[in-house]
């Protein structure tokens, strides 16, 4: 089955300054990589994903990278506010939708 | 629109006590999945249902797991016995077929 490794799993930013989440996956047949913010107590919701028929994906401050060769994706979240502080999840999937996920990246943005 | 429904919110039950979970999907929405995320770490499906169909139960413990989904729309997972290992968050979700999926808010069970 699908491998998705996520690091780091903890990852400190300043407000105002980048932060970068990198996972790699292992089954080449994957095409679909979303990404999902979960906030302490609540459910995880989708903030962005990105397909294997593009290299990169943008959506305000958020942007998506893929590397398929490689077999890598990250999450670029650039001018981070407070409200970005959540643990963010990598997932990856082939035709049937069928999720794996990575083990989750806790973001904390320092005021 | 409504989001995916599930109850209860938080479950407390002696270890080999029966347990189960209810799950309202998005209306119109075919796939349903059953999720387990333990503390730290990223969901893992249990099981996924296209309309009534359980079309992938791989990873569903089936001696002590089971879910319905009689009439293709809401759902229910169940433990039975429930062990110490089973406390985890219980997650439902639900898409289109072949779309996004969009998360409950999850049962909280903890046994004890």
């Amino acid at each position: 089955g699908e491998n998705v490794e996520q690091h780091p799993s903890t990852l400190s930013v300043q407000e105002g300054d980048s932060a970068v989440i990198k996972c790699t996956y292992s089954d080449s047949a994957s095409n679909y990589f979303p990404w999902y913010k979960q906030e302490l107590g609540k459910r995880p919701q989708l903030i962005i994903d990105i397909r294997s028929n593009v290299g990169e994906k943008k959506d305000q401050r958020i942007a998506v990278t893929l590397n398929k060769t490689a077999k890598h994706f990250s999450l670029h979240i650039t001018e981070t506010q407070p409200e970005d502080s959540a643990v963010y999840f990598c997932a990856a999937s082939g035709g049937d939708y069928k999720l794996s996920f990575g083990a989750g990246t806790t973001v904390t943005v320092r005021a | 629109e409504a989001g995916v429904v599930q109850s209860p919110r938080y479950k407390i039950i002696e270890k080999k006590q029966p347990v189960a979970f209810w799950c309202n999907p998005i209306s119109g929405h075919n796939t349903l999945y059953w999720y387990r995320q333990n503390l730290g770490q990223g969901p893992e499906l249990l099981i996924r249902y296209e309309n009534e169909e359980a079309v992938d139960d791989s990873q569903l413990p089936k001696d002590r797991f089971s879910a319905e989904r009689l009439k293709g729309v809401d759902s229910t997972l169940k433990i039975q016995p429930a062990e110490l290992g089973d406390s985890a968050v219980y997650l439902c979700a639900s898409s289109p077929l072949k779309g996004e999926q969009f998360f409950g808010p999850g049962t909280r069970l903890t046994v004890l």
